[in-house]
């Protein structure tokens, strides 16, 4: 059962435009979040996070908002760079310290 | 500040044998968990070690296992390799409490082709 699920595996954004990156989660209880992004045969780097407490965390280009009644984050980068092309997972973090990944979603920012 | 680190960067093995791989965390990091990474998967939960004990297991069969050092270093061990063990091995290393916000940083990965 995929408790984080990323619809759309592929996204293709014009550079300057908005980027938005979807997440479903069904575990309610689940209370904090993460975005990594991750380039070919590189670990995931850490993007943003944001703590059910909370409805949005903003950082730089990259904002997160969080809906806890439609159980939904979404992952908002403007503008798109080329350089942010790379593949990007959400992941949800509860009691039980393991994080679980969606399965990610392939972003291209074309110049 | 180092990063997280793995070794080796590469492997291929044969069905049958066994692998080992090892990861060292940031300093000062005490929780080092483990993630295997696959096209059709996405990233899964091995297992989480702190403090030398393990503290969470992810859904794979007894042939996978790991251990922690008292420096916090990780080995992971898989025996018996199958070919869909075939896949991307990710570390990851949290701070310094058992906090469940402390973030999780990534080393670059172990790649493991099983033939």
């Amino acid at each position: 059962d995929q408790q984080v699920k990323q619809n759309s595996p592929s996204l293709s954004v014009q550079e300057g435009r908005i980027s938005i990156l979807n997440c479903d989660y069904t575990n309610s209880m689940f209370d904090y979040f993460l975005w990594y992004k991750k380039y070919p045969a590189e670990g995931p780097t850490f993007l943003i996070s944001i703590s059910s407490i909370k409805d949005k965390n903003e950082d730089g280009r990259f904002t997160v908002f969080l809906n806890k009644s439609a159980k939904h984050l979404s992952l908002h980068i403007v503008p798109s760079q080329p350089g942010d092309s790379a593949v990007y997972f959400c992941a949800a973090n509860g009691a039980t310290n393991k994080l679980i990944f969606g399965t990610g979603t392939l972003l291209a920012v074309q110049p | 500040k180092a990063g997280v680190t793995q070794t080796p960067r590469y492997l291929i093995k044969t069905r049958g044998q066994q692998v080992t791989l090892s990861c060292s965390p940031i300093s000062g990091h005490r929780s080092v968990s483990w993630y295997q990474q696959t096209p059709g998967q996405g990233l899964q939960f091995l297992f989480e070690y702190f403090s030398e004990t393990q503290r969470n297991k992810g859904n794979f069969p007894g042939r996978f296992s790991g251990r922690q050092f008292s420096n916090s270093r990780s080995e992971m061990n898989v025996s018996t390799l199958e070919l869909g063990d075939s896949a991307l091995y990710l570390c990851a290393s949290r701070g310094r409490t058992s906090g469940t916000t402390d973030t999780q940083y990534f080393g670059p990965g172990t790649r493991l082709t099983v033939l």
